[in-house]
């Protein structure tokens, strides 16, 4: 159990439809990340926000938004949805400075067909 | 530049040890261990810092070799709870966790 949820745990899209995951951080923890996790393959960092600002992008395209709130919560946002984007959505939350490393969500398993 | 883990995959017997490494072309800072669980989370295992030694605890432990750009991760007397894929990621600011993830190793052990 690491204190950070996500949801929903599985969403069937069209593609060029818009999606939003939604990511409950650990409480006191002031960093959110979004990584996108393809079948096989290890995650793949698509941004980080720190104290509800953006504070580093991945190799990914506009069209992958993030939001975060004062809550500890946040939001993954995809617009025009390609096949491509079906994977395994991580949000990992931490807190700077501390050296615990960052603690994961379950995760939400997008398929867009 | 995606570190590159070795082995891609690994079978062992329970009780076994097993050493998985993770290499990189670029400068490291801190490297991460994780165990995934097929359709789980990832599980944070430790943390190593550049300048810092060796870690473990219970009977999982690594290294990080700074000169080398490479970590270690390793397992001893391995037990059925240890199978899954491990990855390493490599950060660039402390506690900054803006990973890299390596390609993976899958270890499965057997009774």
């Amino acid at each position: 159990e690491t204190g950070v949820t996500q949801s929903p745990t599985h969403l069937i899209k069209t593609r060029g439809q818009q999606v939003t995951l939604r990511c409950s951080s650990q409480s006191g923890h002031n960093t959110v990340s979004w990584y996108q996790q393809a079948l096989g393959q290890g995650p793949q960092f698509i941004f980080q926000y720190y104290r509800e600002e953006e504070n580093g992008r991945g190799n990914f395209p506009p069209r992958f938004s993030g939001l975060q709130f004062p809550n500890y919560s946040s939001e993954l946002n995809v617009n025009a949805l390609e096949l491509d984007d079906s994977a395994l959505y991580l949000c990992a939350s931490g807190k700077t400075g501390t050296g615990e490393g960052a603690f994961f969500g379950q995760g939400t398993r997008l398929t867009v067909v | 530049q995606q570190p590159v883990q070795s082995p891609q995959a690994v079978i062992l017997r329970e009780g076994e040890d097993a050493v998985i490494n993770c290499s990189s072309s670029k400068a490291l800072y801190s490297v991460h261990w994780y165990r995934q669980k097929h359709g789980e989370a990832p599980i944070f295992l430790m943390i190593l810092l550049k300048g810092g030694e060796q870690k473990g605890h219970d009977k999982i432990s690594a290294s990080f070799n700074e000169k080398k750009q490479q970590s270690s991760l390793y397992l001893t007397a391995s037990q059925l709870s240890y199978s899954g894929t491990y990855f390493c990621g490599t950060g660039s600011n402390f506690g900054n966790e803006k990973l890299t993830f390596g390609t993976g190793t899958r270890l499965t052990i057997i009774p």
